[in-house]
């Protein structure tokens, strides 16, 4: 079983609406968390890293939210639009591991 | 199910040598990814092929180099090694016809003495 996992596996949206991505781990001790969007070859782009401390934060449409305690994680997509359209993936540092997970594949319709 | 495999595991080479990583993805996964995490950091994106082309090029060195081949195996090589070259390589596989599934693979740890 995999020490971070994603859901759901994939989604589809229609433009305009939003969606919340779900990351789950077990990775201890914990460092922090970035989320990443990436595209099909291309390289990942973080879009928030959050530590312990931290609850929630802001990157323009998207919010991630950290619980530390249920050791859960999710990434609000506020609006989407068709450019969305994207891998998501959660990335949990710990000591000295770094465990990725499967990523969320989302697909944003007109 | 099988997964990513990268190979050596652990490599310990000498500044100024060569050294040459490899990774195995998933089998029908046509995308291949490197990425380099230094100690203490955050992982770094390097490169990725998708069906055998060059696809997209982070902050790789000039020194290293890669490739996928035909078997969509890829190979990192990385030339001139500096202490700072020392760390965690991970590879990815993924299918740009799958709706989900990037399987990484657990690393390649090379030590610059």
């Amino acid at each position: 079983k995999n020490q971070v996992e994603q859901s759901p596996q994939s989604l589809i949206i229609l433009e305009g609406k939003n969606c919340t991505l779900q990351c789950n781990y077990t990775v201890s001790p914990f460092s922090n968390l970035r989320w990443y969007k990436q595209d099909t070859g291309r390289g990942p782009v973080s879009l928030t890293i959050m530590t312990f401390s931290e609850n929630t934060k802001s990157n323009g449409r998207y919010t991630a939210t950290l619980d530390a305690d249920t050791k859960q994680s999710s990434l609000h997509i506020t609006a989407s639009q068709l450019s969305d359209s994207a891998s998501y993936i959660c990335v949990v540092r710990g000591g000295f591991k770094t465990i990725f997970g499967a990523g969320t594949r989302l697909f944003v319709k007109a | 199910a099988a997964g990513v495999i990268q190979s050596p595991r652990h490599l310990i080479k000498e500044k100024r040598e060569t050294a040459t990583l490899k990774c195995y993805p998933i089998p029908r996964h046509d995308t291949v990814y490197w990425y380099q995490q230094g100690p203490g950091q955050d992982p770094q994106f390097l490169i990725s092929f998708y069906e055998k082309m060059q696809s997209d090029k982070g902050s790789i060195p000039d020194r290293f180099s890669a490739q996928q081949f035909s078997d969509y195996h890829s190979e990192l090589n990385m030339s001139s090694l500096e202490l700072g070259d020392s760390a965690l390589y991970f590879c990815a596989s993924s299918s740009g016809r799958e709706t989900y599934g990037y399987t990484f693979g657990s690393g390649t740890r090379l030590t610059v003495v």
